[in-house]
């Protein structure tokens, strides 16, 4: 079964500054999709950005990026020039695209991004 | 275009007694989920339904919990009789399958049993 690990359960950054979270996954599948959704505080879950494993370019959103490595099972998020809706949990997920293999999003635990003026 | 729409947004009854929860979910989007999200951790799939068949059901508390789609479109999730553990925020999310991977998800119904 697929795993996913945030090992950041907290992160805080200052308005305008760069951070990065931290992602990592376990699968033997080679086929897949990776996510970072954002969950601002009793609003829905968006999704902030995605990354088809067979592409090696890394996505950008915007001022979203991530780092995707493979071989490492990492899929970390930098957000530059945060700002303060930027404010939320963020959840790494994995998605199988393997034939037969399940369509759900495996999440991990989140990590809580605060943003400070 | 509407998003996913979940009823009641939140909802507080006692123990043992019983709750449900409806999803319609975007048109024209075949897969549905029901994900229960404890406070402090990621969602965690209960139910996927691909049209009005259930596809994944493994993490279902079949004793207590039920969920059915009829004709394929929206979706009830029903707890009977609650426990004080099943306090938590159910998000409902519906994708039109591999084509793009992406969930869309509702604004969740935050139950708090006492």
């Amino acid at each position: 079964a697929q795993t996913v690990t945030q090992s950041q359960p907290e992160m805080s950054v200052q308005e305008a500054e760069t951070v990065t979270l931290s992602c990592t996954y376990d699968t033997s599948e080679s086929d897949y999709y990776l996510f970072w959704y954002k969950q601002p505080p009793s609003r829905q879950m968006i999704l902030v950005i995605r990354q088809e494993a067979y592409k090696q370019q890394n996505a950008t959103e915007n001022r979203f990026s991530v780092n995707f490595q493979k071989a490492a099972k990492s899929f970390s998020l930098k957000i530059s020039d945060s700002q303060l809706g930027d404010a939320a949990m963020y959840f790494c997920a994995y998605r199988s695209l393997t034939q037969g293999g399940s369509e759900k999003l495996v999440f991990g635990k989140g990590t809580k991004l605060t943003v400070n003026p | 275009e509407a998003g996913v729409a979940q009823s009641p947004r939140y909802k507080i009854i006692e123990k043992r007694q019983s709750v449900a929860f409806w999803c319609n979910p975007i048109s024209g989007h075949a897969t549905l989920y029901w994900y229960q999200q404890i406070l402090g951790q990621g969602p965690k799939l209960l139910i996927q339904f691909q049209n009005n068949g259930v596809v994944d059901d493994s993490q279902l508390p079949k004793d207590r919990f039920s969920a059915e789609r009829l004709k394929g479109v929206d979706s009830t999730l029903k707890i009977q009789p609650a426990k004080l553990e099943d306090s938590a925020v159910y998000l409902c999310a519906s994708s039109l399958g591999r084509v793009t991977g992406e969930l869309f998800f509702g604004e969740g119904s935050r139950l708090t049993v006492l």
